[in-house]
């Protein structure tokens, strides 16, 4: 299994641009989470899925910040229009069950000047 | 200006000694608990799991410890090595299981000198 797979791995925007991350989680889990990381905050949890429908979106920072899950295999996080302080690394991570842990895709480097 | 982060805590061991990452988690009713490792510029990388009827499981140089009583989890890496070098992570399960969210600890550095 190639794990999951995020992309773009780096990403260099201008502020009020559209900005849109990827994922692909691993085949049969169920569950699919999406993470900004900061060295000011750490990890946090942004919104989550099971079997493709948003069970929590608490985490997301506000009305720019959107994902969705239009089928098993694929989510995406949009931030419209994207600000400096969005520049983070986001994860992707998926699980089958509760009863698993993660596992993470590699991140995307976000850059918003 | 100067940046303010979390200063996350920091241990500094002998290439070839035992490591003990230590962490508190939050929830009593926490049913599962997990150590991830993360180097730099990767995701976290799972390590070992534990349930929380068990106090102790071992893998591969690894050993995590649980203590229910006052909320603490370790992690006890032997002979360790310079790839050992990451932010270590706890991680917690906290119940109805059926959530499927882990809430995450702020991590501690593990440098390893040579």
């Amino acid at each position: 299994d190639a794990g999951v797979i995020q992309s773009p791995r780096h990403e260099v925007t201008e502020m009020g641009q559209e900005v849109t991350l990827r994922c692909k989680p691993i085949s049969g889990h169920d569950y699919l989470f999406w993470y900004r990381q900061t060295m000011m905050r750490g990890l946090e949890l942004l919104i989550y899925f099971n079997n493709n429908v948003p069970i929590d979106d608490s985490g997301m920072p506000e009305d720019r910040f959107s994902a969705k899950m239009p089928n098993a295999s694929f989510s995406t996080l949009k931030i419209q229009p994207s600000e400096p302080r969005d520049s983070a690394v986001y994860f992707c991570a998926s699980r089958p069950t509760p009863a698993h842990g993660y596992t993470f895709g590699s991140g995307t480097r976000l850059t918003v000047v | 200006g100067e940046s303010v982060g979390l200063h996350l805590p920091t241990l500094s061991v002998q290439e070839g000694d035992n490591s003990i990452i230590n962490c508190a988690y939050s929830n009593s009713a926490s049913d599962y608990f997990i150590w991830y490792k993360q180097e730099s510029g990767k995701g976290p990388q799972f390590i070992i799991d534990i349930r929380s009827n068990m106090d102790k499981r071992q893998g591969q140089r690894v050993t995590v410890l649980l203590n229910k009583t006052v909320k603490h989890l370790s992690l006890q890496i032997a002979a360790t090595q310079p790839g050992d070098s990451a932010v270590y992570f706890c991680a917690e399960n906290i119940p109805p299981s059926n959530t499927g969210k882990l809430i995450f600890g702020q991590g501690t550095t593990l440098q390893v000198k040579p």
